[in-house]
């Protein structure tokens, strides 16, 4: 069964830094590109990060470039988004979802979610 | 504000057909890239529900079927059942954001 699971999320205050990752099972994982996906309390879906099997191509929305960092070890099949100077509105459930079929493709699956609070 | 716009709510009663809209531009949707549709219900994470504009994974009912004119996409369910009560999210890519962008979501209640 394809699974992802994401952990460390947690509180923090503003200004702060905090690792996330995702424990990919049931897939190959070095051959698929991986993305970091947000939802704020309420609120709609925001992509945020996108990394490629090889690492070689990685984009970031507008709103994290600079402050995010994505990274992935294929030996350990895990994917990391390294946060630093959060931010109150970076406050949200951090999903990862791999990509699938042709061209920029569509995110199937999804993980469960981490929850990031950012907060004094 | 989200990049693709969707309605914020559609709601019908048991066994109707409903859609959803999903408007993009040039950059994205009219641009020719495609669209797809996700179902997330109450405390879950999204699942995907139409890919590549009009195609449903195993396991989707064929009540659910997406469709695209120009800058804009839809979803249409028909036949519609209380499990139908979610939030759907269309998403595509944007060549000028470079980056996938979602619609803001449309919460269906069945009455």
């Amino acid at each position: 069964e394809v699974q992802l699971v994401e952990s460390g999320g947690g509180l923090v205050k503003p200004g702060g830094s905090l690792r996330l990752s995702c424990a990919a099972s049931g897939f190959t994982f070095s051959t698929y590109n991986i993305n970091w996906v947000r939802q704020a309390p309420g609120k709609g879906l925001e992509w945020v990060s996108s990394i490629s099997g090889t690492s070689n191509y990685i984009y970031y929305a507008d709103s994290v470039k600079g402050r995010f960092t994505i990274s992935r070890d294929n030996a350990k099949n895990s994917l990391y988004l390294q946060m630093n100077s959060l931010r109150v509105e970076d406050t949200a459930l951090y999903y990862c979802a791999r990509s699938e079929g042709w061209g920029p493709g569509w995110f199937d699956p999804w993980g469960q979610g981490t929850r990031v609070t950012v907060s004094s | 504000q989200s990049v693709l716009t969707q309605p914020p709510s559609v709601s019908g009663a048991p066994g109707q057909r409903i859609t959803i809209s999903c408007t993009g531009s040039s950059s994205n949707v009219g641009a020719d890239y495609d669209v797809h549709w996700y179902q997330q219900l109450p405390g879950t994470a999204p699942k995907l529900l139409i890919y590549g504009n009009t195609n449903r994974p195993s396991g989707v009912p064929d009540r659910f079927s997406g469709s695209t004119s120009g800058s804009s996409a839809s979803l249409a369910i028909t036949g519609l059942q209380a499990e139908d009560e979610a939030d759907y999210y269309c998403q595509s890519y944007d060549s000028s954001l470079r980056g996938w962008v979602f619609g803001g979501g449309t919460k269906v209640t069945v009455l």
